[in-house]
């Protein structure tokens, strides 16, 4: 779980700001996820990356939600113009290789818009 | 795509005595089934898994076992302790589908 780091951990921002959101994963692994988590509830999925390439987004909003992975650098979430619904805790997960093996959390972003 | 159902969504136990979550799921091409454990404030922390050709599989305290027929499996936490009290989600993932659809989550309670 250490291993795979967000920042921020906290992030307030003002209805219509962007909101961006980092995520390095563990050293070695080249797969990342983001979830979004709103209190009291589970993990819901949202993209899933590889360098460069997004994989899977079928659990991202289409409008004002965008990831990218790129080739050196962390993985980022970027939110336009974030609403009070944006509010939660989101949180990257990294993996070693496909075929749905074991993912290693990290702490979250945890988003308030206010 | 895949729903999973978690119960029950609260548990409280007596430290010492053994606790038990169960979690169902639809898709019958599911075969990575992962429990985390989340304590406040913090992320999702892997404490177990199970791939769907192996049944039980069991770790200390801690067991899985998985029922491919039934499509369930259940988390098995034994003697517990304080340091257990968080809450617990279940998730599955199939081949091919990397991305993990996760339970409700329990909210388990250890009562000294």
């Amino acid at each position: 779980n250490a291993g795979v780091m967000q920042n921020p951990r906290h992030l307030v921002r003002r209805r219509g700001q962007e909101a961006r959101l980092r995520c390095s994963p563990m050293k070695g692994h080249s797969h990342v996820y983001w979830y979004r988590q709103l209190p009291e509830e589970g993990l819901k999925f949202m993209v899933y990356l590889q360098k460069e390439n997004i994989i899977d987004e079928s659990g991202m909003p289409k409008e004002r939600f965008s990831a990218e992975f790129p080739k050196e650098g962390p993985s980022i979430l970027r939110i336009q113009q974030v609403v009070r619904g944006d509010s939660a805790a989101y949180f990257c997960a990294s993996s070693p290789v496909v075929l749905n093996t074991e993912a290693f959390f990290g702490q979250g972003t945890r988003l308030t818009v206010v | 795509g895949e729903n999973v159902e978690q119960h029950p969504s609260t548990l409280s136990v007596q430290e010492g005595d053994s606790a038990v979550i169960k979690c169902t799921y639809s898709d019958s091409a599911s075969n990575y089934f992962p429990w985390y454990k989340q304590e406040l404030g913090k992320g999702p922390q892997l404490i177990i898994d199970i791939r769907s050709n192996v049944g039980e599989k069991k770790d200390q305290r801690i067991a899985v076992t998985l029922n491919k027929t039934a499509k369930h499996f259940s988390l098995h936490i034994t003697e517990t302790q304080p340091e257990d009290s968080a809450v617990y989600f279940c998730a599955a993932s199939s081949a091919g589908n990397e991305k993990l659809t996760f339970g409700t989550g329990t909210r388990l309670t250890i009562i000294p």
